[in-house]
């Protein structure tokens, strides 16, 4: 099944404690992108990626580190989290120039 | 950085009513998009719309870019208890060299009393 997955669903850390969120998709995308969500905002872009190797800042990219080693793959870094990130994250994939994109099931974070 | 205004906000509506919401925007977009978020869930596409005045149904859903290319609204028909959660609109720039990012609304939630 053409899908993207994320992990983990649910997260409560603390504030300064280093985690990642992981992001996979099958759908050989060359686009990767993180969004957060938040009440009365939408989904705001944090950072996109157009291809391995190639990564770029969004909308609201403070506070968050992204890699794209491999195709498939493109991981949220948190190096110091703080209690404004927390938020409900969502990863989605699209091709350059085809279907808009397809989000994974989103992580939802608490930063204490 | 770019938004969208969408309305309303929040709709509570009994069952078999039908359901309008729209987007606005400042600034051009050459493709609209509405996506429905389940609790719990990631947003899932309803409608893509690629041309200016362009009117696409997917069932009982209908939606229409506007032609100014700066609006966009969705209309869900005879509305059933399955149709609740969060409606998004979203505007993406297309084309060569451009990196797809959307522009999402605000987000409408809809309840639909049986």
């Amino acid at each position: 099944e053409a899908q993207v997955t994320q992990n983990p669903r649910y997260l409560i850390t603390v504030t300064g404690k280093k985690l990642t969120v992981t992001c996979s998709q099958n759908m050989n995308h060359e686009y990767m992108s993180w969004y957060r969500q938040d009440p009365g905002l939408g989904l705001r872009q944090i950072y996109y990626s157009m291809n391995v190797e190639v990564t770029d800042k969004g909308d609201v990219p403070e506070g968050y580190k992204v890699s794209r080693k491999e195709k498939r793959n493109f991981p949220l870094i948190l190096e110091s989290p703080s209690p404004n990130q927390t938020s409900l994250y969502f990863c989605a994939s699209s091709p350059p120039a085809g279907p808009p994109p397809v989000f994974g099931p989103g992580t939802r974070l608490t930063v204490l | 950085g770019q938004q969208l205004n969408q309305s309303p906000q929040s709709m509570f509506i009994q069952e078999g009513e039908d359901v309008s919401m729209n987007c606005t925007s400042s600034s051009i977009f050459n493709t609209w998009l509405w996506y429905k978020q389940d609790p719990g869930e990631g947003p899932v596409l309803l409608i893509a719309l690629y041309k200016a005045g362009e009117l696409t149904s997917n069932g009982r859903l209908t939606a229409q870019f506007g032609i100014t290319r700066k609006d966009s609204f969705l209309n869900i028909s005879a509305s059933i208890p399955s149709d609740v959660g969060i409606y998004f609109c979203a505007g993406q720039q297309r084309g060569s060299g451009n990196t797809g990012k959307l522009i999402f609304g605000q987000g409408t939630t809809l309840q639909v009393k049986p």
